[in-house]
């Protein structure tokens, strides 16, 4: 059974400084893995997706890669802001089995952020 | 505005009673899921559809039902079978294996 892990489950950063997010999966048999940011309260915003072909994605000053083999992902977060504090929560699709459903978003249980200014 | 709106934000459920959380997506996107989030827990899934009139169960689907007979909406039903449910519920959708969009959740608390 798949499981996604992320570690480590609170940081706190100074401002300004880069940073790096983990998450592992078990299964390297995956579609997509995608990530995503929660406020206090509020849903999901995704950030980035990665197709289980491509090895990065960046999206300002964000960039996440992906080891299919090594069931790894990371995010960077380049020069941190306040406003960044928040849960980085992600989640990996398994590949789709034949005659079977689609596979559905498995989630880690998050990263929460703290950037002080 | 494409997205997906659920409603309503807040919603307090007696012992006993069925309550029923709105999911309605203007993304045109055929895959429709709903996940719960308990503090500590991560989401968990609770159903999902990928097209009209069709839904499986996820992990967590005791004490809830479903139905998907339009492609924009996909409403929940917490039944009183539910032993547990207040939570925090979130309504996601994509395009098959594609990029998934989620709703600004609901809030549901058993008074």
């Amino acid at each position: 059974k798949q499981e996604v892990t992320q570690i480590p489950a609170a940081l706190s950063v100074p401002e300004g400084e880069n940073l790096v997010l983990n998450c592992s999966f078990t299964d390297s048999a995956i579609y997509n893995l995608q990530w995503f940011r929660q406020d206090p309260g509020k849903g999901l915003t995704s950030l980035l997706l990665i197709q289980s072909s491509q090895r990065e994605q960046t999206s300002g000053r964000l960039n996440a890669s992906l080891d299919k083999s090594s069931g790894r992902s990371t995010l960077y977060i380049a020069a941190s802001q306040p406003g960044d504090s928040a849960t980085y929560l992600c989640a990996v699709r398994p590949t789709p089995t034949y005659g079977g459903s689609q596979g559905n978003l498995i989630f880690g249980k998050g990263t929460k952020l703290s950037v002080k200014p | 505005d494409g997205g997906i709106t659920q409603s309503p934000k807040y919603l307090f459920r007696k012992e006993g009673q069925n309550v029923t959380l709105s999911c309605e997506q203007n993304l045109n996107h055929d895959a429709m899921y709903w996940y719960r989030q308990d503090p500590g827990q991560g989401l968990r899934l609770i159903y999902y559809s990928q097209i009209v009139n069709d839904f499986q169960k996820g992990d967590i689907a005791e004490g809830y039902s479903v139905s998907r007979e339009k492609k924009e909406s996909f409403p929940l039903t917490v039944t009183s079978a539910q032993k547990n449910p207040t939570a925090f519920y979130l309504c996601a959708s994509s395009p098959s294996w594609g990029e998934a969009f989620f709703g600004q959740g609901t809030r549901l608390t058993v008074v």
